[in-house]
């Protein structure tokens, strides 16, 4: 149980275009998701949290506009990464919690994305 | 504001030998801590929580107030433990998980 998928796992763009993440709880639902980065030998870093229904709280330094997440049911969030720069090339990772273990996330694979 | 620090980036045992990975935090609250383990080519995991108090697959620890510690300990590493360990705290009210920079434990023959 508490399985999170995350679509695509892997996806190279050209500079300028948007991307989209797609984090999904596959059998329960997800209270709160979060998005992290990670980049290559360093720690996660949390970007955003996501509440269904209701406005991403980002953390500081994190561009909203350029981070766009959209949580539109208890079982999908999406991260859009628009027009997307090199310096955007990263490992993107979600997690989900639900409402048993709340204090618990569970993760997901992880999406690399590579800007040219 | 929340931090961890994980002061070994690498640690290299034997197997069969005990193995400590330390963890310390700062946090004005109290604080809910956790340890995660990333296996090679694998996605994140939970390996314990402090507030259940439980072992598992061996590996054990204890939330120490007065140290503010939350070392990761097992009496007998095996080759399989061999993977990324991270040690993250949350705030009591919003979930949030602030990791550390994880330490690289490789066990060896």
């Amino acid at each position: 149980g508490a399985v999170v998928s995350q679509h695509p796992s892997r996806v190279i763009c050209k500079s300028g275009t948007s991307v989209k993440i797609e984090c999904r709880s596959l059998d329960f639902q997800a209270t709160t998701m979060f998005w992290y980065r990670q980049f290559p030998k360093q720690s996660l870093m949390l970007m955003a949290t996501s509440n269904e229904g209701s406005k991403a709280t980002y953390e500081q330094g994190v561009e909203k506009d350029k981070f766009l997440i959209n949580h539109a049911s208890l079982t999908l969030s999406t991260l859009t990464v628009a027009s997307a720069h090199p310096e955007d090339s990263s490992f993107y990772i979600c997690s989900a919690r639900g409402s048993i273990w709340a204090d618990t996330q569970y993760f997901g694979p992880g999406t690399r994305l590579t800007v040219l | 504001a929340q931090r961890v620090t994980q002061p070994e980036k690498l640690l290299s045992v034997f197997k069969g030998a005990p193995v400590e990975l330390k963890c310390n935090y700062s946090y004005s609250g109290s604080p809910e801590l956790f340890w995660y383990v990333q296996y090679s080519r694998q996605r994140l995991q939970l390996l314990l929580r402090h507030i259940s108090r439980e072992s598992i697959k061996g590996f054990t620890a204890d939330l120490n107030k007065g140290e503010t510690s939350f070392h990761l300990k097992k009496p007998f590493a095996q080759e399989e433990d061999s993977a990324m360990y991270y040690c993250a705290l949350s705030g009591s009210s919003n979930y949030k998980l602030t990791f550390g920079k994880g330490t690289l434990l490789t066990v060896n023959p």
